[in-house]
This record gives structure tokens, C-alpha cells and sequence, in this order.
């Protein structure tokens, strides 16, 4: 069966700095995944996703993400955040039937 | 309108009320889904419907009652709530339900902010 593991529930980091969102899978088919941002009081939005090809993904907002299959990660990356990507971040692996088992969420809390 | 819509954004009910959420996607999409989003877990899939026909019920109890009459909207009829189930409820559409292990993108809506008192 499929899950998601984000390893850090909250992240604070200080304007202009780099961050990474940490994010393992386990999966026994082939592996779509996701991350997704939730601002406050809103829904989810997609920020980027891997399906195939290139392990390197480059998502909106200057966010970016690695697969490593022999790690089973899914890493998200921005070299330097801004107050506005303060928000709850989500992985997420695709499994049969469209589904999408979500991970705990991280905070990212971005500070001044 | 575009993309997926929620109404109402608040909801507050006692345990005796009956309500019912409402989704509506304006992007063309063939499968709709509720999701539940506690605090402090997981989102948790509740249903699932794909061209109008349910194909996922994850062990959701009964007081809560899915309708999709058509691939545009969606509902989540409730009754006889219990405070636990104070929740944001997000709806997400999608393409269509892929029959092997690719997944559309989902889009959500901002969701229904539930208490039940």
C-alpha cells in the first residue's frame, strides 16, 4: 500500500533563505507524485507534480522538486522564500482508482 | 465563475440539523471528490464519483450522504453530526478517474469550515 511520510510538521525559516520540505513515499507501482500548498483559509493548490521523465521538476512560484527513487523522496525546494510562501505544504503520491494518499502536512512559517 | 466553488464557506450545526454542502466545478471535469481535513492529520478521501457514479466510499459512516447529479456538482448531505466531525470539507475535480495507477491532477475548491456543536 501506498503512504507518505513529510518528516518535518513545521519549518521556520527567515526571509531570503533557502528551504527544503521533506517528503518520503512508499510505493509498490509505478509512482505519481505531488506537492501541494495551502494558503490560509483556502483550498489546496497544485504546486508542481512528477509523473515521469526528468527527476528534476520545476513547479509555479519558484518551487522545485527532486524524485529519488533509491531514497523513495520527493523532496521540495526554493533558494530563497519570500512572507507570502508562509502556508501548510502537502505531498502526495497517486494510487489506483485516482486517488491521492496525502502526507501530514509542514507549516512553513517564512519570518521577516 | 471559474475553477471549483464551495458553498457555504462556514457552516454551524447542532447534532439534530440537517444540512448539505455544495461543489461546483466549471473546468469541464468528469470526477469529483470530498475530502475531510482535521486538524493535525492527513486529508482523508470520503468519496469518490467518476462520469455521475460513485466509485470509492472510504468507510465513511452514513450520516453523511453523497449526491452528484451531475459532473458539475457534488453534495455532502449531513444529519445527526457529531462534534468530531468538525472539519474543513474540501471538494477536488479532476479529468476523470483513471482505471490503472496514473493520477489526474486534483483541483480543490477553498472548502466548507464545519463545527457541529
Amino acid at each position: 500500500a501506498q503512504s507518505v511520510t513529510q518528516l518535518d510538521s513545521q519549518v521556520p525559516v527567515f526571509e531570503e533563505a533557502p528551504v527544503e520540505l521533506r517528503c518520503n513515499y512508499s510505493s509498490s507501482v509505478s509512482v505519481y507524485l505531488f506537492w501541494y500548498v495551502q494558503y490560509p483559509n483556502q483550498g489546496l493548490q497544485l504546486l508542481l507534480k512528477y509523473l515521469s521523465g526528468s527527476t528534476l521538476v520545476k513547479g509555479i512560484n519558484g518551487f522545485e522538486a527532486e524524485f529519488n527513487k533509491s531514497q523513495t523522496s520527493f523532496h521540495l525546494r526554493k533558494p530563497s522564500v519570500h512572507i507570502s510562501d508562509t502556508a501548510e505544504y502537502f505531498c502526495a503520491v497517486g494510487t489506483q482508482g485516482g486517488k491521492l494518499i496525502f502526507g501530514q502536512g509542514t507549516e512553513l512559517s517564512v519570518k521577516p | 465563475e471559474t475553477g471549483v466553488t464551495q458553498t457555504p464557506r462556514h457552516l454551524v450545526m447542532g447534532m439534530t440539523n440537517k444540512k448539505s454542502l455544495k461543489c461546483e466545478q466549471h473546468l469541464g471535469h468528469n470526477a469529483m471528490y470530498w475530502y475531510k481535513q482535521s486538524a493535525k492529520k492527513p486529508l482523508e478521501l470520503m468519496f469518490v464519483y467518476n462520469f455521475k457514479e460513485q466509485t470509492e466510499n472510504n468507510s465513511v459512516p452514513s450520516r453523511f450522504s453523497p449526491e452528484c447529479p451531475n459532473s458539475s456538482h457534488l453534495f455532502l448531505h449531513l444529519h445527526t453530526l457529531q462534534p468530531e466531525d468538525s472539519a474543513l470539507y474540501l471538494c477536488a475535480s479532476s479529468p476523470r478517474v483513471q482505471r490503472g495507477p496514473y493520477t489526474d491532477t486534483q483541483y480543490f475548491g477553498p472548502g466548507t469550515r464545519l463545527t457541529v456543536l
